[in-house]
């Protein structure tokens, strides 16, 4: 078990640029997870995936906003034509879930990447 | 207002001592409970876990839920300075997937 990691660690960008994270979950994880998080709140939800199937978003993912998990293992995301609010950290976590829909196991959590817009 | 609520802090304590985080939610179907503790620049890590109402201890940790009164607890006895973190409640419905809506966090920092 080697954690979920995430890269890069830190992005700096110019406001209209597009960017990309990307996300390895911990390899027997099904289930992987988008988060951010700006200084001083707690981290809010932005997607999920079920192996390769993303199953859910939030309204706070506007349409600037692309994920994947092709192959059901790691995930990236993508923000096109960035603006200054857009600057956060973007929390990549993993679970282990039976069924689309269900519980399943509590998320494990990446060290994120810290996204700075210029 | 949000649905789940928690005192920034921050919480400022002697070495040794019992701390008493706490936060509280308005969504009726939560059901899963976690606690996580999250280091600056670093992600959040899983502490506690817990299913409906009741008790957890896990070595210094203790989590309680209080569905009736839709209120959680993390206790933490005999604080390290290397306690001193943010702690983050997070609760989920259960349904579609796990996703978690999160406390903002509570900024705790243990004294030598």
């Amino acid at each position: 078990d080697t954690g979920v990691s995430q890269d890069p660690r830190h992005k700096i960008t110019k406001r209209g640029q597009n960017v990309t994270f990307r996300c390895d979950p911990i390899s027997e994880h099904n289930r992987l997870y988008w988060y951010r998080q700006t200084l001083g709140q707690g981290p809010e939800f932005l997607t999920y995936f079920q192996n390769e199937a993303q199953l859910e978003k939030s309204r706070l993912l506007s349409d600037r906003f692309s994920a994947e998990r092709p192959k059901g293992s790691f995930s990236t995301l993508e923000i096109q034509r960035t603006e200054q609010g857009d600057s956060a950290m973007y929390l990549c976590a993993s679970s282990l879930g039976f069924n689309a829909g269900s519980f399943g196991q509590p998320q494990h959590f990446g060290d994120g990447t810290r996204l700075s817009i210029l | 207002q949000k649905e789940v609520e928690q005192d920034p802090g921050p919480l400022s304590v002697p070495e040794g001592a019992i701390v008493s985080l706490n936060c509280t939610y308005s969504n009726s179907a939560f059901q899963y409970f976690m606690w996580y503790r999250q280091y600056s620049r670093k992600g959040p890590e899983l502490l506690m876990y817990t299913y409906s109402s009741g008790n957890k201890e896990d070595g210094r940790f203790t989590a309680q839920v209080d569905k009736s009164s839709k209120y959680i607890s993390l206790f933490i006895r005999d604080s390290q300075p290397s306690d001193s973190a943010t702690y983050l409640c997070a609760m989920s419905a259960g349904g579609g997937g796990n996703k978690l809506t999160f406390g903002t966090g509570t900024q705790l920092k243990v004294e030598l």
